[in-house]
């Protein structure tokens, strides 16, 4: 069975500062991995994916995300936080094939100071 | 525009009276799930459904219901809403096939009083 557990329910970053979101998932067969984010009263939004090919994945934003099999770790990254980055973030799992359920983490808040 | 989409967006009810969410998309995918979204909890799936006429329960699915008559629709139902059923729902639809990502409606704030 597939899980996933998020590091932290809220963080607060000064902007211009990195931004580093933990994921780790469990799962029996090799995964498929998604990081998602969700802006107030909006729906979730698909920031990057990890379908089995380079394990440095870049997403839209300025984010990217590290898959590390030994560590069943899929890290999100930003180097400088800008105020536009705050929001919930999610990360997902899902099994390889092809009616996967997906399995959402708790979620991280994410809040930019000045 | 490639989109899913919900109605009603806001809805306050009371115990017991039957309401529906409807969910549509229209990039012709197969798959379609309903999540709800509670604090601490992320998002738990409801129902999903694999293509018209095949649907199967999620983590979640007491006191709810669902139908998929046509491929791009996707219907919640509650029977007879109770207060524990506060929450944000959101559809989603995806391509079948290994790796493909959900897109998510704009969600339905729903409150049961």
């Amino acid at each position: 069975a597939q899980s996933v557990t998020q590091l932290g329910s809220h963080v607060s970053v000064s902007e211009g500062a990195l931004v580093l979101l933990r994921c780790n998932y469990s799962s029996s067969v090799p995964p498929y991995l998604f990081w998602y984010v969700q802006y107030p009263n909006q729906g979730l939004q698909l920031l990057l994916k990890y379908t089995s090919a380079a394990t440095l994945v870049k997403g839209i934003n300025g984010f990217e995300a590290e898959f590390k099999k030994s560590e069943t770790s899929f890290h999100l990254t930003k180097p400088s936080a800008h105020m536009s980055d705050a929001a919930e973030y999610f990360c997902a799992v899902t099994e390889g094939d092809s009616w996967g359920k997906l399995q959402f983490g708790a979620g991280t808040q994410v809040v930019v100071t000045p | 525009e490639a989109q899913v989409t919900q109605n009603p967006r806001y809805l306050i009810t009371v115990t017991g009276k039957k309401l529906t969410v409807t969910c549509s998309q229209n990039m012709n995918h197969e798959y379609m799930s309903w999540y709800r979204q509670d604090p601490g909890l992320g998002l738990r799936q409801i129902y999903y459904s694999m293509n018209v006429e095949v649907t199967d329960k999620g983590d979640v699915p007491e006191g709810y219901k669902v139908s998929r008559k046509e491929k791009r629709n996707f219907p919640l139902i509650l029977e007879s809403p109770s207060p524990n059923q506060t929450s944000l729902y959101f559809c989603a639809s995806r391509s079948q096939g290994l790796g493909y990502e959900q897109y998510f409606g704009p969600g339905t704030r729903l409150t049961v009083t």
